[in-house]
């Protein structure tokens, strides 16, 4: 089946700090990746995504590649802000009919900036 | 992005009583929804998947005749939580998506609590 690694948590960084949060998948297909944040009390916000190998999803600074060979889509920011604190989940969506293309979910990554 | 819309966002109910939740998406169709349920500092877990105008899609060890999925129309997803009790409580977040492969947009989720 299919299934998400992520880097465990919680992460500290300070203001301005680079940010790396690591993620590995495992796909019987060839899925979509994402990267989601959930704000505390909320439900969950798309970040970025990417839809093919090779590809770089981006937004608000953050930035993921999709790396086809070594299965990962690592995130990262250069210079974080005490707004980013958050959780931060890596998913994939399996595109075949036959998984009715649900989603699967890593366990999430605390973020913490600290100004 | 596409918007996704839950009611309510919070819910207190006394043990024996059904609550519904709503789901709705507001700028697009949804072929497609999901409902997940989250425990505190933990991941989402994928309690059913649910296509317009078919019965629901339940994950291993989820109730359904417990947690009650209707996906009437292209922008609305319900789920009904039936005898609910106090293990019942926890967070509970819909997302929708147009169609396989598709990114999924999430609600603002629901809490529930059940005393």
């Amino acid at each position: 089946g299919n299934s998400v690694t992520q880097m465990e948590g919680p992460v500290t960084l300070s203001e301005e700090a680079f940010l790396t949060i690591n993620c590995t998948y495992t796909a019987t297909g060839y899925p979509s990746l994402f990267w989601y944040v959930q704000y505390p009390g909320e439900g969950l916000q798309l970040l970025l995504k990417a839809t093919k190998a090779d590809d770089k999803g981006s937004n608000k600074g953050f930035e993921a590649t999709y790396r086809k060979e070594t299965t990962s889509f690592h995130l990262e920011k250069g210079s974080v802000q005490v707004s980013d604190s958050a959780v931060y989940f890596c998913a994939l969506s399996d595109r075949s009919n036959t998984n009715a293309g649900k989603s699967t979910f890593g366990d999430g990554t605390t973020l913490t900036v600290k100004p | 992005g596409a918007v996704v819309s839950q009611h309510p966002s919070w819910v207190i109910c006394k043990s024996g009583t059904s609550v519904k939740i709503e789901c709705r998406s507001l700028d697009f169709q949804a072929t497609t929804m999901f409902w997940y349920r989250q425990f505190p500092k933990q991941s989402l877990m994928l309690m059913a998947t649910s296509n317009e105008g078919s019965k629901a899609t339940y994950e291993q060890g989820v109730e359904k005749d417990k947690f009650l999925i209707n996906h009437a129309s292209l922008t609305l997803s319900t789920l009904t939580v039936t005898s609910a009790h106090p293990e019942d409580s926890s967070f509970y977040i819909c997302s929708a998506r147009s169609r396989v492969g598709e990114t999924q947009y999430f609600g603002p989720g629901t809490r529930l609590l059940v005393l």
